[in-house]
């Protein structure tokens, strides 16, 4: 299996565009997560999904971020407009459930300028 | 809220030592304790994991203590060599919680040679 897949791997845009991170999990996994990683606040949770479904977005900082799980092999994370304040490393993992742990994909270094 | 306090936040330790990293939780429902190590422009991978019916778990030079009376659990890395400088980061699960895990802040290590 090729692990979590992420694209693209870096993003460097300017403040005000609509920027677009994707995701394509394990197969068979049933869960999938959006993460934040920062200096500054570390790792946070945005959203996570359970069979394609969101359960919990009280991570998601603004009504500006989005995202989406249309089918079981693929999720956006959408930010719309972007701010340099979202600037970070957005990470993607998924999960097979029963506490046997998340794996994590490369993750999307987003730079907003 | 904060559910797992991780301590310290950076660590540097000789070739050989023993660094210890510690967290303490506060959620005494918690089932499943895994610590992730994440190099620079990495994802966080699983490194190891420990449920609380036990109270030490070891897998190569990597260790975990257990203490539920103290809510507490530290990773303890034998003969530490600088290939483990690395970010670690302990985490919490719930289980019925929907796969979601609670992450300590992250511990930076560096191993010196």
């Amino acid at each position: 299996d090729a692990g979590v897949i992420q694209s693209p791997r870096h993003e460097v845009t300017e403040m005000g565009q609509e920027v677009t991170l994707r995701c394509k999990p394990i197969s068979g996994h049933n869960s999938l997560f959006w993460y934040r990683q920062t200096m500054m606040r570390g790792l946070e949770l945005l959203i996570y999904f359970n069979n394609n479904v969101p359960i919990d977005d009280s991570g998601m900082p603004e009504d500006r971020f989005s995202a989406k799980m249309p089918n079981a092999s693929f999720s956006t994370l959408k930010i719309q407009p972007s701010e340099p304040r979202d600037s970070a490393v957005y990470f993607c993992a998924s999960s097979p459930g029963r506490a046997l742990g998340q794996y994590f994909g490369p993750g999307t270094r987003l730079t907003v300028t | 809220q904060q559910q797992v306090k991780q301590s310290p936040q950076s660590l540097i330790v000789q070739k050989g030592g023993i660094p210890i990293i510690n967290c303490a939780y506060e959620n005494t429902a918690f089932d499943y304790f895994p610590w992730y190590q994440q190099f620079p422009g990495k994802g966080p991978a699983l490194l190891i994991a420990i449920r609380p019916d036990v109270s030490e778990k070891k897998e190569g030079r990597f260790t975990i203590s257990f203490n539920k009376s103290a809510k507490q659990f530290s990773l303890h890395i034998m003969d530490s060599q600088p290939g483990d400088s690395a970010t670690y980061f302990c985490a919490a699960f719930l289980t019925g919680a929907g796969n979601m895990l609670t992450f300590g802040g992250g511990t930076r290590l560096m191993v010196k040679p």
